[in-house]
C-alpha cells in the first residue's frame, strides 16, 4: 500500500517563474492538504482540497493556487515565484471522516 | 483559531536516558492533538495522537503523551533514547473537519552517546 507520493522531489526555479507540484493521496483517502515549510520551522497550512473543492486556506496570497482530480490527486500551483517561497512542499492526505493525516516526502523547492 | 507553543528549541540528552518535549496549545474550541517526527530530508511521520477518551496515549516507538486540558499541555515522553530518535519533533492541533494542523516551531532531540 503506498502512502502519499509526492513529484519531483527537488527542483529550481527563478524568480517570477511558476511552478506545479504534484501529490498521490494514500489509498483510501479523498482529502488533500498541501503546506509550506520554511528551513527551521513548523510546516504552515496553505489549503484543503476535498470533492474537487477548496474548503480551507491558510494564510497565503492568491499567488498559490491548486486542484483537485477526480482520482482524488491534487497539484499546488505557485504563480509569480518569489524568494521567500523556497520550502519544502508537503503533500498530507486524509479519510474525509477521519483525523489521522499522512505526510508525503514533499518537494524542495529553490528559488533563485 | 489555535496556536501551538513548543517550549524547547533544543533537547539534548544522553542516550538510554529518558526525555519529555514540551507542547502547549490554546483553542478556543475543542481540539486534536497529534506528534510528528520529521528525520533529516525527509517528510513527517505521525507519532500519536489524541481525539478524545484517555488522556494517556501511546505511539509508535516507544513514544507516548499526555493531554492536560487544564494546562492545555500535550507533552511528550519516551522512558529511554536511542541514538536512532535524533530527530525534529512537531507538535500539532486541529479543530477538525477542514481546519489544517497548527504546528509548532519544532524541537530538536538530540541524543549524545
Amino acid at each position: 500500500d503506498a502512502g502519499v507520493t509526492q513529484s519531483p522531489t527537488h527542483l529550481i526555479k527563478t524568480r517570477g517563474q511558476q511552478v506545479t507540484l504534484r501529490c498521490s493521496p494514500k489509498s483510501g483517502h479523498d482529502t488533500v492538504s498541501w503546506y509550506q515549510q520554511a528551513l527551521g520551522q513548523g510546516p504552515q497550512f496553505i489549503f484543503q482540497y476535498y470533492e474537487e473543492e477548496e474548503r480551507q486556506r491558510g494564510n497565503f496570497p492568491d499567488r498559490f493556487s491548486g486542484h483537485q482530480f477526480p482520482n482524488y490527486s491534487s497539484e499546488l500551483n505557485v504563480n509569480a515565484l518569489l524568494l521567500g517561497d523556497s520550502a519544502l512542499y508537503l503533500c498530507a492526505s486524509s479519510p474525509r471522516a477521519g483525523t489521522t493525516i499522512y505526510f508525503g516526502e514533499g518537494s524542495w523547492l529553490t528559488v533563485v | 483559531a489555535q496556536s501551538v507553543t513548543q517550549l524547547d528549541s533544543q533537547v539534548p540528552v544522553f542516550e538510554e536516558a529518558p526525555v519529555e518535549l514540551r507542547c502547549n496549545y490554546s483553542s478556543s474550541v475543542s481540539v486534536y492533538l497529534f506528534w510528528y517526527v520529521q528525520y533529516p530530508n525527509q517528510g513527517l511521520q505521525l507519532l500519536l495522537k489524541y481525539l478524545s477518551g484517555s488522556t494517556l496515549v501511546k505511539g509508535i516507538n516507544g513514544f507516548e503523551a499526555e493531554f492536560n486540558k487544564s494546562q492545555t499541555s500535550f507533552h511528550l515522553r519516551k522512558p529511554s533514547v536511542h541514538i536512532s530518535d535524533t530527530a525534529e519533533y512537531f507538535c500539532a492541533v486541529t479543530g477538525g473537519g477542514a481546519d489544517g494542523l497548527t504546528f509548532g516551531k519544532g524541537t530538536h532531540l538530540i541524543i549524545q552517546p
